[in-house]
């Protein structure tokens, strides 16, 4: 057990929709990152939140957002979803920045209908 | 963007084999990470290497940072069937980013 919790694990929606994904991290760790990964595929960085605040941003679409509350939890917000956007999407945290190792949740395995 | 280039993309082996993997970038790194990743689960940290010529065990596994801090790689001896999985490489660049391989799917022939 990484100590990271996702939730919900599994999420099936139509086109259009609007969903969001939650995380919250291990004990301590202060920053959170968001991967996605569609089938067979390696880890697409999202975006990364450090202390509530906006880090470092990947290959994140206008259509998604994310934030990191005072309480460290941070949520994923999708809309206007596309059959594309099925996909596993897991969050990390780690202590500090990338200088220290990521943990990762189990996932939120999500898919548009 | 700076790439990773993970090789082999996939392996099919025999229980009881050696596995070797590696991953290789044109720029310098200062963190090497490997992780394995079960099916449906997220990706698990195997081993963590932070300078150049390291060499880091963890039971069946051993991973080495390339001296030249642009290579890595990760050794399985004697696999077992709780072996399979995708193995991906990270590497933390000189600007902070984690830079992530597309990952080594070890497969064991049965």
């Amino acid at each position: 057990d990484s100590g990271v919790t996702q939730t919900p694990k599994h999420l099936i929606t139509a086109t259009g929709q609007r969903v969001t994904l939650r995380c919250s991290p291990r004990s301590g760790d202060l920053s959170v990152y968001w991967y996605q990964q569609s089938l067979d595929q390696g880890l697409q960085f999202l975006i990364q939140y450090y202390n509530g605040e906006e880090r470092a941003k990947g290959n994140i679409l206008e259509r998604f957002s994310a934030q990191q509350f005072p309480d460290l939890h941070s949520e994923l917000n999708l809309s206007s979803l596309e059959l594309g956007d099925s996909a596993l999407y897991f969050c990390a945290s780690s202590p500090e920045g990338v200088s220290s190792p990521l943990h990762f949740g189990n996932g939120t395995r999500l898919t548009v209908t | 963007g700076q790439q990773l280039n993970q090789s082999p993309q996939s392996m099919f082996i025999q229980e009881g084999e050696d596995v070797s993997m590696n991953c290789t970038s044109s720029s310098i790194f200062n963190t090497w990470l490997w992780y394995k990743q079960d099916p449906g689960e997220g990706p698990v940290l195997l081993i963590a290497l932070y300078k150049a010529g390291e060499l880091t065990s963890n039971g069946r596994l051993t991973a080495q940072f390339g001296i030249t801090r642009k290579d890595s790689f990760l050794n399985i001896s004697a696999s077992i069937p709780s072996d399979v999985g995708i193995y991906f490489c990270a590497g933390l660049d000189s600007n902070y980013q984690l830079i992530w391989g597309a990952g080594t799917k070890l497969i064991i022939k049965p």
